[in-house]
């Protein structure tokens, strides 16, 4: 079981929006910066937002991180068929000295 | 263009060792550090180890501390992940990552472990 705790699963269907959560405690999300990582079927994982809300160049904005105390969310806006993935948050947790990844969200476009 | 190439995977018996390399190309190599994450099979990704960019910071995760070894050769833009007294649970794609302030910017397509007899 993770210690940074996501839905096992979400869905929506073209055009909706989506969150997907992440909770976490005051020695990873609580006090370092959040990271989302998109992983496509049968690809290598690609960065989607870094320190808790910024976008890498070529992310597009339908894309949206955001963070508060010890929780953090992906907001993903007009849903797209190619938006089929796993998402995984990630933080530094400073009491065990390592990186955390959340336990993953597939998200499923209906 | 960044590229990060894993490669030294396979099947290894319980108890037995493997060593992992991943070669960098296309950036300063010695400017990063560096990371092993894995998915094992029908589960999530699992950060398994990070070494500094002159390897003066090294961490490790609980599941692997005491078997894994990571290392790097800047000279030859290589990291290396030393793994012994493998088990089953270890089983899993070992992905090489760059990292940039934190940030997890670039994964290789990843090495596949079998732990199996």
């Amino acid at each position: 079981q993770s210690v940074l705790t996501q839905p096992p699963s979400a869905s929506g269907t073209p055009g909706q929006r989506v969150t997907i959560s992440c909770s976490g405690s005051s020695s990873n999300i609580g006090s370092n910066y959040v990271y989302w990582y998109q992983q496509l079927p049968g690809t290598a994982p690609k960065l989607l937002i870094y320190k808790n809300n910024q976008r890498p160049s070529g992310v597009p904005d339908r894309f949206s991180g955001s963070k508060s105390g010890t929780s953090a969310s992906l907001a993903i806006s007009e849903l797209r068929s190619e938006d089929e993935a796993d998402y995984y948050c990630a933080a530094w947790d400073v009491s065990l000295r390592g990186r955390l990844f959340g336990g993953g969200t597939e998200l499923t476009v209906l | 263009e960044v590229q990060l190439v894993e490669s030294g995977g396979g099947l290894v018996q319980p108890g037995g060792s493997l060593r992992l390399s991943c070669s960098a190309s296309g950036f300063t190599f010695t400017s990063h550090a560096m990371n092993w994450v894995r998915r094992a099979p029908g589960k999530g990704l699992e950060w398994v180890s990070s070494i500094g960019d002159s390897s003066s910071h090294i961490f490790y995760a609980d599941s692997v501390k005491g078997r894994f070894t990571i290392s790097r050769d800047n000279a030859k833009n290589s990291l290396y992940l030393e793994m012994n007294s493998l088990r089953a649970e270890d089983s899993a794609v070992y992905y090489c990552v760059r990292e940039v302030e934190e940030s997890f910017d670039y994964w290789g397509q990843g090495t596949l472990v079998t732990v199996s007899s």
